[in-house]
């Protein structure tokens, strides 16, 4: 089993460009997630899935949109990305127990944005 | 909403002694932790949880971590670490049906 996989793995935006990052998973999980990981400030949740068709905000959601059209995929786009931007960022999957069973996470995004 | 303090950012070991990573929580009627591991280039991982039960949890990799509500923490420990441990260690609550996590802290071992 593939687990969590995120493309691509590295990408450089200039300013004001636009794109998507795409996470799949092969568990058939419930619960999808997006965090971005900056130093200092650990993990903090961008947006969040609990089943095909949803999504709900997290804590830091400005700039970021999200779409959850197939259980497997879930897609975190940035409109018109700014160098704040600039970070590694995860996707994550879990069963539906409400962050009780474990988080399964991709190997991370390096975004940076000049 | 609930959250974590990790009090330490680096800690700096030789390999074959103890460790322990300390991380403190906002105090709740009932409280889910965690500590996940990160190795370089990788995701997350779960070390160990606490849900109920016994205040002393065991993990893989020969972690453990003690619950204690009067002091609020849930601090991570290891006897002897290995240059296999320096990672990025995370501890995480439950809040709200999602996971907060802590700063982080990051190990590195020494030969």
């Amino acid at each position: 089993n593939a687990g969590v996989t995120q493309t691509p793995k590295f990408r450089v935006l200039k300013t004001g460009q636009s794109m998507t990052l795409l996470c799949a998973q092969d568990m058939n999980h419930e619960y999808m997630y997006w965090y971005r990981q900056d130093p200092g400030m650990g993990l903090r949740l961008i947006h969040y899935s609990v089943g095909e068709g949803t999504t709900a905000k997290g804590e830091v959601p400005d700039g970021y949109n999200v779409s959850r059209l197939k259980k497997q995929n879930f897609l975190l786009g940035l409109e018109s990305a700014a160098p704040s931007q600039t970070s590694v960022y995860f996707c994550a999957s879990s069963y539906p127990t409400g962050g009780l069973s474990p988080l399964h996470f991709g190997n991370g995004t390096r975004l940076t944005v000049t | 909403a609930q959250s974590v303090t990790q009090l330490d950012s680096q800690v700096p070991v030789f390999e074959e002694a103890p460790v322990e990573l300390r991380c403190n929580y906002s105090s709740s009627v009932s409280v889910y932790l965690f500590w996940y591991v990160q190795y370089p280039n990788q995701g997350l991982q779960l070390l160990l949880k606490y849900l109920s039960g016994s205040t002393l949890v065991k993990g893989i990799n020969g972690f453990e971590a003690e619950f204690n509500k009067s002091q609020t923490s849930f601090h991570l420990r290891k006897p002897s670490v290995h240059i296999s441990d320096t990672a990025e260690y995370f501890c995480a609550v439950r809040n709200d049906y999602k996971l907060s996590f802590g700063a982080g802290t990051t190990v590195t071992v020494r030969a």
